[in-house]
């Protein structure tokens, strides 16, 4: 199993472009997560799903979008990219929501906005 | 919502030295309390949990304590090893309506010297 799969590694983006990071797990868990990690904040949840087609917003939504059309794939989406979502996103995956269901991240995409 | 404060947000210790994380959290409901370790260029990975029903948990050279009282739990780390050095993270969970979803710590970086 790869376990969950994040691409790009990297990117960098001009203010105002699009974006979308891909997100795919192969564990066939109904459980998928974006957080986002800045330097001495810790992570934070932005959106989360519970299956396909059902997603809801996390702690710091403002500015993305997801969606969830099947249980692999969890993409996030940046409509108008801003120096504010400069920042590493992890997206993981859990079989879950109780405490018997450990979360499994992706190795991120590094995303610089300018 | 549930708020986890981390400390110390860095830590250096010399090799085989004893290294103890802690947090503190503000979510009486909170009952699973995980520690995460992310290695350079990695996704966070699991290394230990505790639920409310423990005080304890060892896992070789790691343990966490979890006081329900005070609200605050604990990483132990023995024997250090120069491969311990990484970011990790706290995190609890959201009683009540928001079950299950992690908030995490703001981590603390430990750097062990061979």
């Amino acid at each position: 199993n790869a376990g969950v799969t994040q691409t790009p590694k990297f990117r960098i983006l001009k203010i105002g472009q699009s974006m979308t990071l891909q997100c795919t797990q192969d564990m066939n868990h109904n459980y998928m997560y974006w957080y986002r990690q800045d330097p001495g904040m810790g992570l934070k949840l932005i959106y989360y799903s519970v299956g396909a087609g059902i997603t809801d917003k996390g702690e710091v939504p403002n500015g993305y979008n997801v969606s969830r059309s099947t249980t692999e794939d969890f993409p996030l989406r940046l409509e108008l990219a801003a120096p504010s979502q400069t920042s590493v996103y992890f997206c993981a995956s859990s079989r879950g929501l109780g405490n018997n269901s450990p979360l499994h991240f992706g190795n991120g995409t590094r995303l610089t906005v300018t | 919502g549930e708020n986890v404060e981390q400390h110390p947000s860095t830590l250096s210790v010399q090799e085989g030295d004893s290294a103890v994380i802690k947090c503190t959290y503000s979510d009486s409901a909170s009952n699973y309390f995980p520690w995460y370790k992310q290695e350079l260029g990695k996704g966070p990975q699991l290394i230990i949990d505790i639920r409310s029903n423990v005080g304890e948990k060892k896992d070789q050279r790691i343990a966490v304590t979890l006081n329900k009282t005070a609200k605050h739990f604990s990483l132990h780390i023995t024997e250090t090893q120069p491969e311990d050095s990484a970011v990790y993270f706290c995190a609890a969970n959201a009683g009540g309506t928001s079950y299950g979803k992690l908030t995490f710590g703001q981590g603390t970086i430990l750097t062990v010297h061979p």
